[in-house]
């Protein structure tokens, strides 16, 4: 298997632009994560679907963020518009069980 | 690689010799907890898990032990290798599965 793939590995972008980040998870999971890692807070969970639904939303951090997963998969997270401190590794993991997660290499986001 | 805190603690630890890093969790309701490796530029990488109702699981060469009375976590690696050094954080799982992380443990390996 190979493992949970997201794209890009890194992206550079402007403030106020469209960022789209992708996942594939691992196929025969069921649930997926989409966490953030900064230096200041270390990883959160920003959002769980379980069987394509989302589950719990909580962590997102405000409206500018959002995620789908339009089938079994594929995930997106987009942020519209992008700030500087939304500059962080996002990582996307899944799951067979909503327990043990496999992560991702993650997406280096950096907003200039 | 992805820093994890601004001032994590760091083990320092001589090649061949054994490691332990501990985690304290916060949730007293928490019934299953998982040790993740993390090496620079990487993902978290599963390592070793561990359910309440045990205090003590085995894996190649990592040990996880529970103590559910004072919510403390560790993970003992033997004979521990140059391969070893990265950061190793810990997570608890709960409500609505949710795994929530520590702020993680750098462990260097000197040769």
């Amino acid at each position: 298997d190979a493992g949970v793939i997201q794209s890009p590995r890194h992206e550079v972008t402007e403030m106020g632009q469209e960022v789209t980040l992708r996942c594939k998870p691992i196929s025969g999971h069921n649930s997926l994560f989409w966490y953030r890692q900064t230096m200041m807070r270390g990883l959160e969970l920003l959002i769980y679907f379980n069987n394509n639904v989302p589950i719990d939303d909580s962590g997102m951090p405000e409206d500018r963020f959002s995620a789908k997963m339009p089938n079994a998969s594929f995930s997106t997270l987009k942020i519209q518009p992008s700030e500087p401190r939304d500059s962080a590794v996002y990582f996307c993991a899944s799951s067979p069980s909503g327990e043990k997660a496999f992560f991702g290499q993650g997406t280096r986001l950096t907003v200039v | 690689g992805e820093s994890v805190g601004l001032h994590l603690p760091t083990l320092s630890v001589q090649e061949g010799d054994n490691s332990i890093i501990n985690c304290a969790y916060s949730n007293s309701a928490s019934d299953y907890f998982i040790w993740y490796k993390q090496e620079s530029g990487k993902g978290p990488q599963f390592i070793i898990d561990i359910r309440s109702n045990m205090d003590k699981r085995q894996g190649q060469r990592v040990t996880v032990l529970l103590n559910k009375t004072v919510k403390h976590l560790s993970l003992q690696i033997a004979a521990t290798q140059p391969g070893d050094s990265a950061v190793y954080f810990c997570a608890e799982l709960y409500g609505n599965n949710r795994l929530a992380f520590g702020k993680g443990n750098q462990v260097v390996v000197i040769p």
